[in-house]
């Protein structure tokens, strides 16, 4: 099956820095999503991207499909962005099985 | 917003008990599914419905698990004999495109 990583795995800010989280995948996609889980363990959309780039405020996110990786920018970073964000497919083949990545632990300090 | 909704937000049982999970996918929905995730641990894939069956399930899902779509609207999860290693945050999705997540049902068994 497809294997899904994320770097880096755990990662420190400083409000108002800049960072960019990676997610690579071993096989063709048909739907990428980014997603933010909370301190309350919520898990939130923040992007279907399976190509091309997309942005929403501080946040963008690049998917490279013929090189199976897509990035999650997060530009002038707030103590709200921490959590852990996760990146997410399913293969080119199948909408049934959507495999979760390991992801990005993010921490903004004040 | 349309949004995916699960019941109980927490559920405390004793092993070897029964547990109903239930979500109310987003309606015009056409694929759903549930997750677990185990506290500090990446979300996992257990099961995927379409067209009122099972389309893929992964090694997790074993004759333990059962999934129903009981009604037009409801989605549910029947463990039948719980374990304390199933203790977790269970996550029902509704896809269409994008997939949308529940608030979760937190499962402890003591």
């Amino acid at each position: 099956g497809i294997q899904v990583e994320q770097s880096p795995p755990d990662l420190i800010l400083q409000e108002g820095a800049n960072s960019t989280l990676r997610c690579n995948f071993s096989d063709s996609v048909n739907n990428l999503q980014w997603f933010h889980q909370n301190p309350w363990g919520q898990l939130i959309n923040l992007f279907y991207i399976p190509s091309g780039t997309k942005q929403n405020g501080r946040l963008s996110a690049t998917t490279v499909a013929t090189e199976r990786y897509s990035l999650l920018y997060i530009s002038s970073s707030q103590t709200t962005d921490s959590g852990v964000y996760f990146c997410a497919v399913a293969e080119k083949t199948s909408y049934d099985k959507v495999i979760f990545g390991p992801g990005t632990s993010l921490s903004v300090i004040p | 917003e349309p949004e995916v909704t699960q019941t109980p937000s927490h559920q405390v049982t004793q092993m070897g008990q029964e547990v109903i999970l239930r979500c109310v996918p987003i309606s015009n929905h056409l694929y759903f599914y549930w997750y677990r995730q185990i506290l500090g641990q990446k979300v996992e894939f257990l099961v995927s419905f379409y067209n009122n069956e099972i389309s893929e399930k992964s090694e997790i899902f074993d004759d333990q698990f059962s999934v129903e779509r009981p009604d037009g609207s409801n989605f549910t999860l029947k463990i039948r004999s719980t374990k304390l290693e199933d203790s977790a945050m269970y996550f029902c999705a509704s896809m269409k495109g994008e997939q949308y997540f529940g608030p979760g049902t937190r499962l402890t068994v003591t």
